[in-house]
């Protein structure tokens, strides 16, 4: 079945860029997804990318996706310690199910 | 603007005991679905519905029942409680479609088996 996979940690210093990576194995994924989920609390969509996009760009985000090697990352700029939460992986594909990674916790310090 | 309400948000049980979580969204999405969230093992799907009368099992559905009578409605039933059902359980809904489909996740629960 379809696979996403995701490191579970990364560490980054205020000011810095993050880049959270992430593949996947569904060829007729059409949408992919970042969500961001904050301590306590839901899954919220962060942003997506349209699968004949190569990258996508909001702000401090920016979205590239390598249709080939079906791998998909989030850049955040500058980054904050309100940006410390888990950031989760999605895509959509021939099924209407989203398929989830098992999520990155972006762990910002001073 | 609800979006996806889940409740309670906090439930200690005993083990054996059974419980419902219940979970309700009022965008009128065919599809809905349970996860459970435990760490270092990020969203694991449960049971999930594409409508009315339809569900159907994910990746850890033991332990677990659910039902959709309505669109509005999908309750996740513990029948007898474990302390490996210890977790935070996440209901999301989403529509059907072939387009951009953003899944709307409810706020969670916080379940303790003790």
């Amino acid at each position: 079945g379809e696979d996403v996979e995701q490191s579970l940690f990364l560490s980054v210093r205020e000011g810095d860029s993050s880049v959270i990576n992430c593949t996947y194995t569904d060829s007729s994924s059409t949408y992919l997804y970042w969500y961001k989920q904050e301590p306590g609390a839901g899954l919220q969509l962060l942003t997506y990318i349209f699968s004949n996009m190569d990258m996508k760009q909001d702000q401090r985000l920016t979205v590239l996706l390598n249709k080939k090697d079906k791998h998909l990352s989030l850049r955040i700029a500058d980054t904050q310690t309100g940006d410390s939460a888990i950031y989760f992986c999605a895509e959509k594909g021939g099924s209407y199910i989203p398929t989830f990674g098992r999520g990155t916790s972006l762990i910002v310090h001073p | 603007n609800a979006g996806v309400t889940q409740t309670p948000k906090f439930q200690v049980l005993k083990t054996g005991q059974s419980m419902t979580l219940q979970c309700a969204q009022d965008m009128n999405h065919e599809y809905m679905s349970w996860y459970r969230q435990d760490p270092g093992m990020g969203l694991r799907l449960i049971h999930y519905s594409v409508g009315a009368g339809i569900t159907d099992q994910g990746e850890v559905p033991n332990g677990y029942n659910v039902s959709r009578s309505t669109t509005e409605d999908f309750p996740l039933r513990l029948l007898s409680a474990a302390p490996s059902q210890t977790s935070v359980y996440f209901c999301a809904s989403s529509s059907t479609g072939t387009g951009n489909t953003e899944a709307f996740f409810g706020q969670g629960t916080r379940l303790t088996v003790v």
